[in-house]
């Protein structure tokens, strides 16, 4: 079955930096898109990346582009966020999710991973 | 960016209920329109993708349709499982905005 587990969430202040990952299994990951979603305490969700098939394309939200930088390692079958200069409004829970073949659909996501941006 | 707003923000209903809840585009999406649900705690779950296409394993009570800037999503019998947050996402144009979520409670 398809499963995706995120890490690398934790308490880091402001201007700091983190790398999460996300490690997939039960399908074939460098056939597909692979995105990451975002959703700060309470509040709804926020598509902030996506990265296709093969890593030749990459697309961010404005409020992370230049911060934040998405890669995969097929070999691994892992999904990665590293995320630089980290502001306080990046406090969020972030869910890595498999796309579709061209990345218009998520349709299995992990559990998400906390991010706290505190001093 | 595309701005999806979503309609009501919230809403009360019973078990057997029939409930539309809808969602608008800035622009025209064509027909670019995912359905999701969430329930507290949990990461989202697809519901409908491409409108009107029901995801694998999904109840057929939810249905979505519309097209350009229109959309809804319609329980048809309202379950007790079904009482969680819908959100839509539009997938025409990165960034691929979400709505604002409508939360739907029980009576």
């Amino acid at each position: 079955q398809v499963q995706l587990v995120e890490s690398g969430g934790d308490l880091v202040k402001p201007g700091g930096s983190l790398r999460l990952s996300c490690a997939a299994s039960g399908f074939t990951f460098s056939d597909y898109y692979m995105t990451w979603i975002r959703q700060a305490p309470g509040k709804g969700l926020e598509w902030i990346s996506y990265i296709n098939s093969g890593s030749t394309y990459t697309s961010y939200v404005d409020s992370v582009r230049g911060r934040f930088t998405i890669s995969r390692d097929d070999a691994k079958k892992s999904l990665y966020l590293q995320m630089n200069s980290l502001r306080v409004e990046d406090t969020a829970v972030y869910y890595c999710a498999r796309s579709d073949y061209s990345g218009t659909f998520s349709d299995y996501w992990g559990q998400g991973t906390l991010v706290t941006v505190s001093s | 960016d595309i701005q999806m707003t979503q309609s009501p923000s919230s809403l009360s209903a019973s078990v057997g209920d029939r409930v539309t809840i809808t969602c608008r585009a800035s622009r025209s999406i064509i027909s670019n329109l995912n359905w999701y649900q969430q329930k507290p705690g949990k990461a989202p779950e697809l519901l409908i993708y491409a409108a009107s296409s029901l995801q694998s394993g999904v109840p057929s009570r939810f249905s979505g349709s519309g097209a350009e800037t229109d959309f809804t999503l319609t329980i048809s019998s309202l379950q007790p499982e079904d009482f969680a947050t819908y959100y839509c996402q539009q997938s025409y144009r990165t960034p691929h905005t979400f709505g604002q979520g409508t939360k739907l409670e029980i009576k």
